[in-house]
């Protein structure tokens, strides 16, 4: 299983766009790249998942370069409600979910 | 939106007891997880079911976990003897095929004193 290094923790104020940066220099073939988001005493919930290049929804973009060996999150214009632990995975398909320490990411007012 | 609930929010039981914690999986989906997450721990897989059958297990769900699918709703996972240290928060996820998506409940909180 492809090994994932997040930042520990992340700060950032209401409004601004907050970007995570995972690396993964071993991901496989077959890996594709999930994040998922963490409130205290809560469920992992799904935020968005990639292969390559860029990926959009309703709530977040995936930055995939050409390599794969590295994921970008971007969150635009977070509020106080962001603050979670965010976690990125690689996952192989049809795989457990294995999660690292994720990055605790503090908005503040 | 369909939602994975699970079933009791607490529970606290006495070192020994069987607990049976309860997940009702996204109705169309056929892939169904145990997790569980050790307070200021990692979230850590504990098994996998599929077709009425276990597909993968770590090293945690040993002899004294069970996983079982008693109908066509619910999926449940059964401590026989709980030890102080399978207190946790254990979650269900489901998802529609082996590829999609794992969608988590929100989670049962577990002391055994």
């Amino acid at each position: 299983l492809a090994k994932t290094t997040q930042p520990i923790s992340m700060d950032s104020y209401e409004g601004q766009e907050v970007n995570i940066t995972c690396s993964h220099n071993n991901i496989a073939t077959n890996d594709y790249i999930t994040w998922y988001q963490q409130f205290p005493s809560q469920g992992p919930r799904f935020i968005i998942q990639g292969y390559k290049t860029k990926v959009t929804n309703e709530v977040a973009s995936l930055f995939i370069p050409a390599d794969r060996k590295s994921s970008t999150l971007s969150l635009p214009r977070v509020s106080l409600s962001d603050t979670a632990v965010y976690y990125c995975l690689v996952v192989e398909y049809g795989n457990k979910l294995v999660f690292g320490a994720g990055t605790i990411l503090r908005v503040k007012s | 939106e369909p939602e994975v609930t699970q079933t009791p929010s607490h529970q606290v039981t006495q070192m020994g007891q069987e607990v049976i914690l309860r997940c009702v999986p996204i109705s169309n989906h056929l892939y169904f997880y145990w997790y569980r997450q050790i307070l200021g721990q990692k979230v850590e897989f504990l098994v996998s079911f599929y077709n009425n059958e276990i597909s993968e297990k770590s090293e945690i769900f040993d002899d004294q976990f069970s996983v079982e699918r008693p109908d066509g709703s619910n999926f449940t996972l059964k401590i026989r003897s709980t030890k102080l240290e399978d207190s946790a928060m254990y979650f269900c996820a489901s998802s529609s095929t082996m590829a999609e998506t794992q969608y988590f409940g929100p989670g049962t909180r577990l002391l055994v004193l």
